[in-house]
């Protein structure tokens, strides 16, 4: 148990274009997701707080007009990246946190290239 | 939220066991320990959680002295794919946020 996903887990998309990347919990339910972004040989950096029916809360220095993020169900969180570029390149991990447990579970990670 | 320190990097021979050990001298009543696993390209994986004394599993041990100032992860008879960096969090139960540190590089020799 406790499974997270997340799709794609890599893309490359060209400057200025918008990439989305899923974050599913497969078999159990999570009212708050978050997600991570990782830079090679880094530790992981929270970005947001995703609450399911409300809107997310964004750590400082994150832009929220930049990386749109809508946690629909229970079970899903969206990260879209808007008119990505170079800088935005890197690897980002969601987790969901699991009611009862109180734990998180991370997904496998998205690797994403902007050229 | 408390701050853990961690080694930054360890080597061990394969069948030994590993002590990794986090300080975390700020630790409040309501936190608890937390650590995970990451191997390169992935996310991480939950390893173990504990308040205090000692918590097992079938993967590792964690001890948590009286004080709670520090725990240390024991993994017995390391095997190679036991590579990873290996973080302690500190926080209180169901706390939203996640604090990830440097984290301990794990490399395990043949």
């Amino acid at each position: 148990g406790a499974v997270v996903s997340q799709h794609p887990s890599w893309v490359i998309c060209k400057s200025g274009t918008s990439v989305k990347i899923e974050c599913r919990s497969l078999d159990f339910q999570a009212t708050t997701m978050f997600w991570y972004r990782q830079f090679p040989k880094q530790s992981l950096m929270l970005m947001a707080t995703s609450n399911e029916g409300s809107k997310a809360t964004y750590e400082q220095g994150v832009e929220k007009d930049k990386f749109l993020i809508n946690h629909a169900s229970l079970t899903l969180s969206t990260l879209t990246v808007t008119s990505a570029h170079p800088e935005d390149s890197s690897f980002y991990i969601c987790s969901a946190l699991r009611q009862n447990q109180e734990t998180q579970y991370f997904g496998p990670g998205t690797r994403l290239l902007v050229l | 939220l408390a701050k853990t320190t961690q080694p930054i990097s360890m080597d061990s021979y394969e069948g030994q066991e590993v002590n990794i050990t986090c300080s975390h001298n700020n630790i409040a009543t309501n936190d608890y320990i937390t650590w995970y696993q990451q191997f390169p390209s992935q996310g991480p994986r939950f390893i173990i959680q504990g308040y205090k004394t000692k918590v097992t599993n079938e993967v590792a041990s964690l001890f948590i002295p009286a004080d709670r100032k520090s725990s240390t992860l024991s993994l017995p008879r390391v095997s190679l794919s036991d590579t990873a960096v290996y973080y302690c969090l500190v926080g209180e139960r169901g706390n939203e946020k996640l604090t990830f540190g440097t984290g301990t590089r794990l490399t395990i020799i043949p």
